[in-house]
C-alpha cells in the first residue's frame, strides 16, 4: 500500500502564483523527500526533510513537516511554466533500512 | 559518466519473452534501487541493493522478476516470460547514502505486446 499520498492529484495555476501540494503518510518516518518528474521519465530529487525538522527552504521551494499530523507540504513560490511537472513525496519508514515508498504524485500545470 | 544511466531507453517485446534491463549507477554509490512506474501512477519499489548486504527483494511482484548487481556496480533487472501487465517505465536510482535515493536514471520504457 502507498505510504505517501499526495493531494491534490492535479493542480493548475497561473504563472507567478504559488503552488501548494500536500503529502500524508501513515507510519513513523526518518525522512520525507520531495521529487519532481518531467515527461514521465527520471525523477529529480528536490529536498529532504528529517523527522526532527519542521521547515526547510531551497530557493523557491518551502517544505514543512508536521509529524503529529503525519503530513508534509511543498510550496513553490512565484511559479513558472518550467515548474510544470509531477511532484512526488517519498518516505522511509522508521523501522530499519527500508526503501523509500512513493505516493502517486500531484500533477502541476503552470499556465503562462 | 555524470549520472545514472539505463539501457535500453525503450524496449518492445512480445508476451512470453525474457528481457534484461541494465543500470549503471554513479561510480562509488553503494545503494542501488529499482522502481517501476505504470502510466499515471506513482513509483512501485522493486528491489534495493546496499553494499555487500543481501538485497531487499520484498518489492518484486513475482518470481519472474530477478535482479543482480555485479561487483557492486552495474545492475541487471531480468523479467522472464513477460506479461502485458509488466509494461511500465523501469527506473533505477543510486545513492552514496542509504535511504536517500538521490539520483535517478532516465528509465527504460518497457512495452509488452
Amino acid at each position: 500500500s502507498q505510504q505517501g499520498e499526495e493531494d491534490p492529484q492535479a493542480l493548475s495555476i497561473q504563472e507567478g502564483e504559488n503552488a501548494t501540494m500536500n503529502c500524508s503518510y501513515k507510519t513513523s518516518i526518518n525522512n520525507l523527500q520531495w521529487y519532481r518528474q518531467n515527461s514521465g521519465r527520471g525523477l529529480v530529487h528536490l529536498i529532504l526533510i528529517r523527522s526532527n525538522e519542521r521547515e526547510k527552504h531551497s530557493g523557491r521551494l518551502r517544505v514543512t513537516l508536521d509529524t503529529s499530523k503525519k503530513s508534509s507540504s511543498l510550496l513553490i513560490t512565484a511559479s513558472r511554466a518550467a515548474d510544470t511537472a509531477s511532484y512526488f513525496c517519498a518516505t522511509d519508514a522508521n523501522s530499519g533500512n527500508t526503501p523509500l515508498v512513493f505516493g502517486k504524485g500531484t500533477r502541476l500545470s503552470v499556465i503562462a | 559518466g555524470a549520472g545514472v544511466s539505463q539501457s535500453p531507453s525503450n524496449k518492445v517485446t512480445e508476451k512470453g519473452k525474457d528481457v534484461e534491463l541494465r543500470c549503471d549507477p554513479i561510480s562509488g554509490h553503494t545503494a542501488l534501487y529499482w522502481y517501476r512506474q505504470s502510466l499515471g501512477q506513482g513509483l512501485e519499489f522493486l528491489i534495493y541493493f546496499q553494499g555487500n548486504s543481501a538485497p531487499d527483494k520484498s518489492g518484486l511482484p513475482s518470481d519472474r522478476f530477478s535482479a543482480e548487481r555485479t561487483g557492486g556496480s552495474v545492475s541487471t533487472l531480468t523479467i522472464q516470460r513477460t506479461q502485458q501487465e509488466d509494461s511500465a517505465v523501469y527506473l533505477c536510482a543510486s545513492s552514496a547514502t542509504a535511504g536517500l535515493v538521490e539520483f535517478f536514471g532516465p528509465g527504460t520504457r518497457l512495452t509488452v505486446l
